[in-house]
């Protein structure tokens, strides 16, 4: 069963604004993890914060942890055309090797 | 690094076939993970290995899917007999201890 409960689905905004993505989960973890995945390709890592974290930077990615909500946010600063892609949420609970997804939000960004 | 490597890329096949997936994982990689993509379930995982054992196929729909590791470097996914409602796309995932999981590019499979 999927864990992560992502918003929006669907995005839609212009060059240079700003997009953001939440997620919400249900169990205690130990890191979540956002992931990006173009059309037609595999999903690639983008960024993990670990459950003793609030905020982590990366480029223009700020991803945000609130345990006590059970909810992260990925902020993408300045975007891209580029950036146009889906992006999803995943949990680790015992750092082990599973993963559980969110659905995803498919993000567009127009020129 | 040549990254995960699946194939085929696509397959099509009729109803009642055996498929089969193939996949690469990353050399030095000690945990594999196959998954399903579809737009009504999203990402699912079936199964995962560490070190060449299966450690969790909770995720395996039912015992028409079967999947094996028989080394480091290969793994494959098979479905016998396939339904219309295996049509989606598989991915294979692989990674190093705590560090986060490379995906190959997925085979999208269609059974007619």
């Amino acid at each position: 069963s999927q864990q992560g409960e992502e918003d929006p689905q669907a995005l839609s905004i212009q060059e240079g604004e700003n997009a953001t993505m939440n997620c919400s989960y249900k169990t205690s973890i130990n890191n979540l993890q956002w992931y990006r995945q173009n059309s037609g390709r595999g999903l690639v890592h983008l960024i993990l914060i670990r459950s003793n974290e609030r905020e982590k930077h990366s480029g223009r990615l700020r991803v945000t942890l609130d345990t006590s909500k059970k909810s992260s946010s990925l902020l993408i600063t300045a975007s891209r055309a580029a950036d146009t892609a889906s992006y999803f949420c995943a949990t680790d609970e015992n750092q082990g090797g599973k993963l559980i997804f969110g659905q995803g939000t498919e993000l567009s960004v127009k020129p | 690094d040549a990254g995960v490597i699946q194939s085929p890329r696509h397959e099509v096949t009729e109803m009642g076939q055996e498929v089969t997936l193939r996949c690469k994982p990353i050399s030095g990689h000690d945990y594999l993970f196959w998954y399903r993509q579809t737009m009504m379930r999203g990402l699912e995982l079936l199964i995962y290995f560490n070190n060449n054992v299966p450690i969790d196929d909770s995720g395996m729909p039912e015992d028409r899917f079967s999947a094996k590791m028989p080394n480091a470097s290969f793994s494959t996914l098979k479905i016998q007999p396939s339904e219309p409602r295996d049509s989606a796309v598989y991915f294979c995932a692989s990674k190093e201890g705590v560090q986060p999981q490379h995906f190959g590019d997925g085979t999208r499979l269609s059974i007619l």
